[in-house]
């Protein structure tokens, strides 16, 4: 079975400041994994996704994520955080297409708060 | 132009009424899904359709009847509405049958309180 894991439910952080929002996961073989966002009432928005090739992917609105193999996370990514980057953030991993379910996991959502 | 749009935004029913959604996406994506967001914001997939063909049901109560008229359309029929569905119902459609290539493209949600 698949699952993923946001240990943390709320990230705070200091405008201007790096961020970080953590999930781990596990599957059978090399995972699909998935960052989205959601903004309150608003449905989820893709971020950006890690399939294959370099462990560090870049997605929208300058968030990236580091793909860790022998540490099983993929967390995400910010230099310098923005007011507007507070919401809701989910992780969701997928096994590959030899085996596993093909419908995304997600986990339980970080809430990030950036402070002006 | 939404890519994936749901009516109604919002809904408030009385215990035993029956009540349906509607989603419809103009991305030409094949497969569409309906997940349901609890109040602690766990999100459950309830259904998928690709093509007009329901390829995925999980443990949900047969109250709840998807339909796909076509394959830009899945709207959601709940039956005898109880206490325990309110919460907040998310459609969403990828270009692949199985939203692990291309994520997902979700709507805006419904959210239904039942009192």
């Amino acid at each position: 079975a698949q699952s993923v894991a946001q240990p943390e439910d709320q990230v705070n952080v200091a405008e201007g400041n790096p961020l970080t929002v953590k999930c781990t996961y596990s599957v059978s073989g090399n995972p699909y994994l998935f960052w989205y966002v959601q903004y309150p009432n608003r449905g989820l928005q893709f971020l950006l996704k890690y399939i294959t090739g370099d462990n560090l992917v870049k997605g929208s609105y300058g968030f990236e994520a580091e793909f860790n193999k022998s540490q099983t996370s993929f967390h995400l990514k910010k230099p310098s955080a923005l007011v507007s980057d507070s919401a809701l953030y989910f992780c969701a991993v997928r096994a590959p297409a030899s085996g596993g379910s093909y419908i995304p996991t997600f986990g339980r959502g970080t809430s990030l708060i950036v402070h002006p | 132009d939404t890519a994936v749009s749901q009516t109604p935004k919002y809904l408030v029913t009385q215990m035993g009424n029956d009540k349906s959604i509607k989603c419809e996406q103009n991305l030409g994506h094949d497969t569409m899904y309906w997940y349901k967001q609890d109040s602690k914001k766990f999100l459950k997939i309830m259904f998928s359709y690709n093509n007009k063909e329901l390829i995925i049901n999980e443990t949900v109560p047969n109250r709840f009847s998807p339909k796909s008229p076509d394959k830009a359309h899945l709207n959601l029929h709940i039956n005898s509405l109880e206490l325990g569905d309110s919460a907040v119902y998310f459609c969403a459609s990828s270009q692949d049958g199985t939203a692990g290539y291309y994520g997902y493209t979700f709507g805006s949600g419904t959210r239904l309180t039942v009192v």
